[in-house]
């Protein structure tokens, strides 16, 4: 596709379960970045990854958050034993290379943890 | 501490009427400000980067500008389908996170 694709849109989850939150960058894009944003605030930086490699993870808020990004393409956030307040829209971006390109971002997906 | 600060947090105008939204920030150092537009459920959509004190850039409506402390802004006679989020974000040197403010949430009333 054209643009960064993430999966799914909406997830409910129920309270200490795990998700798995899917990202495709744009093609040949080599840096992904995830962001998390809640009702009415800017997003919040989690994690850059440069190929394969997380470059920069000083945003994860605990070892609960985990993300990888095996072949340097899809990337995948994963959350462990899931608490309320993690309900937020978690949006995916990326970009051509770590110079000054703008990243472009994913529609997100909104998890609500019940 | 790196800090962006957007005001006003809403703003109401009425179609044709010229306004601008501010962009304050304290970082260590600016790699680049990062103007972004966000639809209500969409993810943000990038409109503009500035990179030093003086640089100017344009786009229909919308003009931004930058100095030392804060960015600007501009949009000129607005249409309703202006309305929506704007979003300023900070790139730090030696880094590739963006820092994001929480937003101006600007309606356009016809």
């Amino acid at each position: 596709g054209a643009g960064v694709s993430q999966t799914p849109s909406n997830k409910v989850t129920e309270k200490g379960k795990y998700v798995e939150l899917r990202c495709d960058p744009i093609s040949g894009h080599t840096a992904l970045y995830w962001y998390r944003q809640s009702l009415g605030q800017g997003p919040e930086f989690l994690i850059y990854f440069q190929g394969t490699g997380a470059a920069d993870d000083s945003g994860l808020p605990n070892d609960r958050f985990f993300a990888v990004r095996p072949e340097g393409s899809v990337s995948t956030l994963k959350i462990q034993r899931t608490e309320r307040g993690d309900s937020a829209v978690y949006l995916c971006a990326s970009s051509r290379d770590r110079g000054k390109t703008e990243a472009f971002f994913g529609q997100g997906t909104r998890l609500t943890v019940v | 501490e790196d800090q962006v600060t957007q005001s006003p947090e809403a703003l109401r105008l009425q179609e044709g009427e010229s306004s601008s939204l501010n962009c304050s920030y304290t970082v260590s150092g600016l790699r680049g400000l990062f103007w972004y537009r966000q639809d209500p459920g969409k993810g943000p959509e990038f409109l503009f980067t500035l990179y030093s004190a003086g640089e100017e850039k344009e786009k229909e409506r919308l003009k931004a500008t930058l100095t030392k402390k804060e960015s600007f802004l501009h949009i000129t006679a607005p249409k309703p389908e202006d309305s929506a989020t704007y979003l300023c974000a900070v790139c730090l040197q030696g880094a590739q996170k963006l820092v994001f403010g929480q937003g101006t949430r600007l309606t356009i009333n016809p």
